[in-house]
């Protein structure tokens, strides 16, 4: 039972458009998410969350958006650049230890 | 400042062998955690650490343990490995849990034969 999906397996984007990235959720007690960025041979990284209390959340280049009605996350790079090529987690807490990931979407950006 | 380290970096075992994973911080957090990620499955919880002195199962606990030694090192150990066990290991910390984002070590790539 995959409670965290990214329906994606991959993604190409022209350098300079806007990268989209999504994510469903099947669990309503879902109550923080978080986006990780994943280069070969390295662990994730930390890349910008929201609670469920928020629609979307911004930082710089990356904006999260969440839609609890339709249990939907998604990301949003603008504007798309060659450094942004990576493996994308998205990722779900409720409320306690547990981190449950999505299978990643890898984005590549061409020039 | 380190942040997470993960050692070794590469593996190969054969079946039926033991070993142990070591991963350490040097962040002062409370949490640390087990990951596995295989092709196609994202990242699965093996096992994590709340705190200090407790330990508890993830998502795929068997065939591993675990021993949190103080808060700075959380091991995982395979007792008789099996190629299912063939994986990317990954450790983390975090100060709050699933509320706070975790910082991930740089993964051992493990191949049972």
């Amino acid at each position: 039972d995959q409670q965290v999906k990214q329906n994606s397996p991959s993604l190409s984007v022209q350098e300079g458009r806007i990268s989209i990235l999504n994510c469903d959720y099947t669990n309503s007690m879902f109550d923080y998410f978080l986006w990780y960025k994943k280069y070969p041979a390295e662990g994730p990284t930390f890349l910008i969350s929201i609670s469920s209390i928020k629609d979307k959340n911004e930082d710089g280049r990356f904006t999260v958006f969440l839609n609890k009605s339709a249990k939907h996350l998604s990301l949003h790079i603008v504007p798309s650049q060659p450094g942004d090529s990576a493996v994308y987690f998205c990722a779900a807490s409720a409320g306690a230890q547990k981190l449950v990931f999505g299978q990643g979407t890898r984005l590549t950006i061409n020039p | 400042n380190a942040g997470v380290t993960q050692t070794p970096k590469f593996q190969v075992l054969k079946t039926g062998q033991s070993m142990t994973l070591q991963c350490a911080q040097d962040m002062n957090h409370n949490s640390m955690y087990w990951y596995r990620q295989d092709p196609g499955m994202g990242l699965r919880l093996i096992y994590y650490s709340a705190s200090e002195g407790t330990t508890d199962k993830g998502e795929v606990p068997n065939g591993y343990n675990v021993s949190r030694l103080n808060k700075r090192e959380f091991s995982l150990r395979l007792e008789s490995a099996a190629p299912s066990q063939t994986s990317v290991y990954f450790c983390a910390s975090s100060d709050r849990g699933g509320l706070n984002e975790q910082f991930f070590g740089p993964g051992t790539r493990l191949t049972v034969l």
